[in-house]
């Protein structure tokens, strides 16, 4: 159980264009989903949390206008990469807790982000 | 600040010894200590998980980890260690005070395992 899956697992796409990844919780509810990148050999920065129904929480630094976070039910969210530039190429991970109250994340296995 | 540091970037131990994967941590309030690991190519798995009771926390895989309130550490360990546990481990950490249940990462311990 509690199996967390994202779509794509690796994308190519040209500068200047956009991007949407899919988190999805394959077999629990999730009420809050998050949005990781990963950067070789570093640990991940938590780029927000999103709670179902909710506008996401951005961290300091995370451009809300460039990431779009939509949490539109309790087993999907997506992250939009809008305008994409070399500089966003990196790994996304997304991570989605049971329920509140619950603290154990489950990850998804990562999508690898490619900007040309 | 909260905060979480595992000291090592590299752990290398031989097949059929102990293991012991480092982390301390640094919170205001009652820590929630977990511990992941990300294997080559794959998403992060969780391993185990702290919130009260026994210090002494036993997960997947055959990891346990301990929890030592006076040292700030929730070191992991394993009695043998097998080539297949060489991945990347990360320890993480909540303040049990915190309503957004986001987790401070350390920056990961890489652990290689040679036969």
């Amino acid at each position: 159980g509690a199996v967390v899956s994202q779509h794509p697992s690796w994308v190519i796409c040209k500068s200047g264009t956009s991007v949407k990844i899919e988190c999805r919780s394959l077999d629990f509810q999730a009420t809050t989903m998050f949005w990781y990148r990963q950067f070789p050999k570093q640990s991940l920065m938590l780029m927000a949390t999103s709670n179902e129904g909710s506008k996401a929480t951005y961290e300091q630094g995370v451009e809300k206008d460039k990431f779009l976070i939509n949490h539109a039910s309790l087993t999907l969210s997506t992250l939009t990469v809008t305008s994409a530039h070399p500089e966003d190429s990196s790994f996304y991970i997304c991570s989605a807790s049971l329920r509140q109250g619950t603290d154990t994340q489950y990850f998804g296995p990562g999508t690898r982000l490619t900007v040309l | 600040a909260q905060s979480v540091a595992q000291p090592e970037d590299q752990v290398n131990v031989a097949e059929g010894n102990p293991l012991t994967v480092k982390c301390t941590y640094s919170v205001s309030g009652n820590p929630y200590l977990f511990w992941y690991v990300q294997y080559p190519n794959r998403g992060l798995q969780f391993l185990l998980k702290y919130i009260t009771g026994d210090n002494l926390v036993k997960g997947s895989y055959g990891f346990e980890a301990e929890f030592n309130k006076s040292q700030t550490s929730f070191h992991l360990k394993k009695p043998s260690a097998l080539v297949s546990d060489s991945a990347l481990y990360f320890c993480a950490v909540r303040d049990g005070k915190d309503s957004n249940y986001q987790l401070i990462w350390g920056a990961g311990t890489k652990l290689i395992i040679k036969p």
